[in-house]
Parts: structure tokens; sequence; C-alpha cells
């Protein structure tokens, strides 16, 4: 069964930095690209940034180009996110996803992982 | 950046109802799109992906169409479970991009 399990998530203030985690279990890591997708509080889906199997390949939205990182540790079955230079706007849940089927990474996404909060607040 | 514009924003429907959801995309994005089902204070689930695959274990009343630039998500003889927001979210090209949601609420 696949699983995907975020942590990190904290209250931190603007312009300080934050690593997620999401460990996955129940598949061969390895072979699947992974993204990160956040949702503001009340509001709908952004997608944030995805890595390929490898991690050789990273694509990022532009309002976080050049703050945040999307990396992997293929040894260790973990997707990380670091978010450095966060401002209010970055509060939100973050969701760790799998692109099934070993597929390339821009796909469809399944399953998600539960979300960690991120709180941006003086 | 491919917008995907979804409609109605919110829609009010009875148990047994059949409700039909439209993604229109900026561009031409083939079949390349997915919806999925977003219960409160839960993860999305995926629903369907190429446009009209259902996923495995996804009930039948679910059905998805269209391509290129209209798609539209079908949900025939609504369950309770049903009640939840529903996105699109399109995978042609990147920045990967999901709709703004439709909220399914009971009447």
């Amino acid at each position: 069964q696949v699983h995907l399990v975020e942590s990190g998530g904290s209250v931190v203030q603007p312009g300080t930095s934050l690593r997620l985690s999401c460990a996955a279990s129940g598949f061969t890591f390895s072979t699947s690209a992974m993204h990160w997708v956040r949702q503001a509080p009340g509001k709908g889906l952004e997608w944030v940034a995805v890595i390929s199997k490898d991690g050789n390949n990273k694509y990022y939205t532009d309002s976080v180009k050049g703050r945040f990182t999307i990396s992997r540790d293929n040894s260790r079955n973990t997707l990380y996110l670091e978010m450095n230079s966060l401002r209010s706007e970055d509060t939100a849940v973050y969701y760790c996803a799998r692109v099934p089927n070993a597929a390339v990474g821009l796909n469809w996404l399944d399953p998600w992982g539960q979300g960690t909060l991120v709180t941006v607040s003086s | 950046a491919i917008q995907l514009t979804q409609s109605p924003s919110s829609l009010s429907a009875s148990i047994g109802d059949k409700v039909t959801v439209t993604c229109r995309a900026s561009q031409d994005i083939r079949k390349f799109l997915a919806w999925y089902q977003q219960r409160p204070g839960k993860a999305p689930q995926l629903l369907i992906y190429d446009a009209s695959t259902l996923r495995a274990g996804v009930p039948s009343r679910f059905s998805g169409s269209g391509s290129g630039t209209d798609f539209t998500l079908t949900i025939s003889g609504l369950q309770p479970e049903d009640f939840a927001t529903y996105y699109c979210q399109q995978f042609n090209n990147y920045p990967v991009t999901f709709g703004q949601g439709t909220r399914l609420e009971i009447k």
C-alpha cells in the first residue's frame, strides 16, 4: 500500500527557513517522480515543484523560484522541500504526491500525503 | 501558464441527482487533464486521468470527457459521500495548474 507522510510543518516568522520531509513507503521510491502541492487556508490547490526519479530534473512555480528547493534521498525513501525567505503568502498545507507507474514528472498525481501545515507569521 | 476555469464554482444538488462540472483550459491541453475530489480536512484523491480514464477503485458513477480545451466531470446518481470539492488539473506542460475548484453541496 502506497503511503506518503509529510512532516516538518511549523509556525515560523517571515524571512526564516523551514525544511519539509515526505516519507514514502509501499512502493519503489526511486522509480517515481514526486511533486509538492500547497493549499492556503480556505483556498484552492497550487502546484509548487516537481523532481524527477533520479533527482536530476526539477521545476518550480514562479513564486517560489530561488527560494524553495526540492530534493530527494532515494536511499532514505524521502522527499524534501527546503523553503527559504518565507513570506506570509507561503502559509499553506503542503502536500507531497507521487507520479504513478514510473511515468515522467508531468503527470497526474496519486496518491497524496495527508499534508503538513506551514504558517508564516510574525 | 495555462489557466483552468471551472464552472460552476459551487453547486447544490440532492442525493440521486446527476451533476456536471466543466473545466475550460486557456489553450489546447490535448487529453492531459485529471480530476480530484477533496473532502473537508482531507487530501485530494484522484478520480480520473487522461480526461476520461477512471482510476481503479473509483465508483463508475463518476465519468469524464473532453479534449483540447473543454472537459467535463459527471457524477450520475449522487451519493452522500460525493459532497466535496472537485478540482481539475492539467499536465500538458509546466507549470502544472489546477482549476479553482467546484464545491458540491447538499440541497
